[in-house]
């Protein structure tokens, strides 16, 4: 599988923006870029995934780099229940490898 | 039913006993995936089913452990002679199959079963 490289701790205040990156250099044609997230005591869950054109839903968007080397996922106005690790995974088939994580802190 | 449930949520266990775990998915999900959580560390798959199949066992740490799905749906991990390092969180997911461009595999965890190895 490719690697993925994320920070490992970044911080934000409430209702302020945040922008988690996340390196795959090596990414192939095919890999989807996936978000996952997981709250204290509980099993991950999805945030958003894209191949190659940025992405938004409810919970975050995902702005792709164009040469697919980097992604951004961006909170748009944390909030205290966004406190968590987000994931950043490279997956062409059913697999995820989820890495360490970067461990999101909101300051209220 | 609504979400993925896994039973029991807790299970302490002495080195050497046997354990199984067991994993009910979300009804319209033909995919059920295994991972091993230890503490601090992100899920690391261990195996997964599409339907009763079985195509991935790579993850599988050791032949004491093995997984199945008899009839399709409700899946069971049963780990033998259990040892300590076998102590960490056991997480279950499912998804539909195939993936499409749309759900591409979105994965829908269940809470876990804690297991302790003393």
């Amino acid at each position: 599988d490719a690697k993925t490289t994320q920070p490992n701790s970044m911080e934000s205040n409430e209702e302020e923006p945040v922008h988690l990156p996340c390196n795959h250099s090596t990414i192939s044609g095919t890999d989807y870029i996936h978000w996952y997230r997981q709250l204290p005591s509980q099993g991950p869950e999805y945030v958003i995934h894209g191949l190659t054109s940025n992405v938004n839903n409810r919970m975050a968007s995902l702005a792709i780099a164009e040469d697919r080397k980097s992604s951004t996922l961006i909170l748009h106005r944390a909030t205290l229940r966004d406190a968590a690790v987000y994931y950043c995974i490279l997956t062409n088939d059913y697999k995820l490898s989820f890495g360490a994580g970067t461990t999101v802190t909101v300051r209220a | 039913g609504a979400g993925v449930s896994q039973s029991p949520r807790y299970k302490v266990t002495k080195r050497g006993q046997d354990v199984t775990l067991r994993c009910d998915p979300i009804s319209s999900h033909a995919t059920l995936y295994w991972y091993q959580q230890a503490l601090g560390q992100g899920p690391e798959f261990l195996t997964y089913f599409n339907y009763e199949a079985q195509p991935d066992k790579s993850g599988l740490p050791s032949d004491r452990f093995s997984a199945e799905r008899p009839e399709g749906s409700i899946s069971t991990l049963t780990i033998q002679r259990t040892e300590q390092r076998d102590s960490a969180m056991y997480r279950c997911a499912s998804s539909l199959w195939p993936p499409s461009q749309i759900n591409n595999n979105e994965q829908f965890f269940g809470p876990g079963t804690r297991l302790t190895v003393l």
